[in-house]
């Protein structure tokens, strides 16, 4: 069974603050790493995708892998307000017609 | 990436009818999925919507309660049959897209706008 775990939250920083989200999965196999904001009420939004051990930064945004501790992470720098939804974690292993499992998510409050 | 939408965005339902929700993309597509999330929870995988055979379940979903179409690259559909109360979720498609000329392809998935389906 394949495994996709996160903090629930809820995590509360407080604006221009870095916000931290954690995930930890069980299949050694996986791949390919996906990060989603989830606004209530709407749909998931992809903001990152990684594939390599490292780093990989877009705007305020970094997304971190660790292959060998089974590890991805999320990094806000510069919180806001706006920031404020659900972030959920999906990971799947790339083969044909690839099927992601997704974590519980990760419920962030930025606080004015 | 691509444009998706789904139709109805909502519905309220009696138990034991059944709906058809449909899933529209703009360009042609590959992979779709059906995806459900259930109030306060995250996404679960009812199944990958093949065009031109059957779809492909995950553990604890059937066809005969969810019995999906792909008449074509573009377009699926989902049908919720016999509902009851606990049918009561937010179901969404999903398609996959190929992009980057880089060392992998990246597989990402886009989500539709989802369906709120409400079952009395």
């Amino acid at each position: 069974q394949k495994e996709v775990e996160q903090n629930s939250g809820p995590l509360s920083v407080p604006e221009g603050a870095i916000a931290s989200l954690n995930c930890t999965y069980s299949d050694r196999g996986s791949q390919s790493f996906f990060w989603y904001r989830q606004y209530s009420g709407k749909s998931p939004e992809l903001i990152m995708s990684i594939y390599s051990n490292g780093d990989k930064e877009d705007g305020r945004f970094t997304a971190q892998l660790n292959k060998a501790s089974q590890y991805v992470s999320l990094l806000i720098r510069d919180s806001q307000p706006s920031d404020s939804a659900t972030y959920l974690c999906a990971v799947a292993t790339i083969n044909y017609g690839q099927n992601f499992v997704f974590g519980p998510g990760t419920r962030l409050s930025v606080l004015p | 990436s691509a444009v998706i939408s789904q139709k109805p965005s909502r519905d309220i339902c009696q138990r034991g009818t059944s709906l058809t929700i449909q899933c529209q993309v703009d360009s042609q597509v590959t992979m779709m999925f059906w995806y459900r999330q259930q109030p306060g929870q995250s996404l679960t995988l009812i199944a990958t919507a093949n065009q031109g055979s059957e779809a492909t379940y995950e553990s604890g979903f059937v066809i005969d309660k969810f019995p999906i179409s792909r008449p074509n690259l573009t377009f699926s559909t989902l049908t919720v049959s016999n509902m009851s109360p606990e049918d009561s979720s937010i179901y969404l498609c999903s398609v996959e897209g190929a992009s980057g000329a880089r060392r992998y392809v990246s597989y990402e998935q886009f989500f539709g706008p989802g369906t709120r389906l409400t079952v009395l």
